[in-house]
């Protein structure tokens, strides 16, 4: 079954308590990226990926990094988390031209 | 650069009546735009895709949106809707060619529909 996964789906960290958000597919696709959902300002892209080694900013990037050392796997890494990161995360990936396929969302709580 | 713009934050319909969601979007290049669907607690799913195909678009469950050029908009609609077409709905666009990767979503439209 063609899917993105993210893990884990549910996190309660505490500030300055470094974190990684998995994020996997099974399709081959080369994009790959993340976004952010808060109440009122819809989804904002964190970071994208190109390909393998490929990535670049989205609209909110401060605070996360992220990296792209094989096609399938994208993590998004906090490495010092604050409660402004608290968040619903989603992960996604396309093929060019196509449609893009979301992950089942993360929900972080950052006290 | 490119922004999408969702000219109704909420939406209000009687069972069995059109729904009209309205999106303008602004693109440098060669736009694909979507439309995608979240249900309460729910993730993201796909609606419909316009890619430089026909300017009729037909989605799931009845959807369909138009791609204007000239007005830069794509609105969605549905002839009748349904109780289970309440949900928040997203406009988003991309553009074909290297930075296919940058989505840009529209702030959302959440869509009541009444018995």
């Amino acid at each position: 079954e063609a899917q993105v996964t993210q893990n884990p789906r549910y996190l309660i960290t505490v500030t300055g308590k470094k974190l990684t958000v998995t994020c996997s597919q099974n399709m081959n696709h080369e994009y790959m990226s993340w976004y952010r959902q808060d109440p009122g300002l819809g989804l904002r892209q964190i970071y994208y990926s190109m390909n393998v080694e490929v990535t670049d900013k989205g609209d909110v990037p401060e605070g996360y990094k992220v990296s792209r050392k094989e096609k399938r796997n994208f993590p998004l890494i906090l490495e010092s988390p604050s409660p402004n990161q608290t968040s619903l995360y989603f992960c996604a990936s396309s093929s060019i031209a196509a449609e893009y396929y979301f992950g089942p969302g993360t929900r972080l709580t950052v006290l | 650069a490119q922004s999408v713009t969702q000219l109704d934050s909420h939406v209000s319909v009687s069972e069995g009546t059109p729904v009209l969601l309205r999106c303008n979007y602004s693109s440098s290049y060669s736009p694909s735009l979507f439309w995608y669907v979240q249900h309460p607690n729910k993730g993201l799913q796909l609606l419909l895709k316009y890619t430089s195909a026909a300017t009729l678009v037909k989605g799931i469950n009845g959807f369909e949106a138009e791609f204007k050029k000239s007005e830069t908009s794509f609105h969605l609609t549905k002839p009748s809707a349904h109780m289970s077409d309440a949900a928040e709905y997203f406009c988003v666009v991309s553009n074909v060619g290297t930075s296919y990767g940058k989505l840009t979503f529209g702030q959302g439209t959440i869509l009541t529909v009444h018995p």
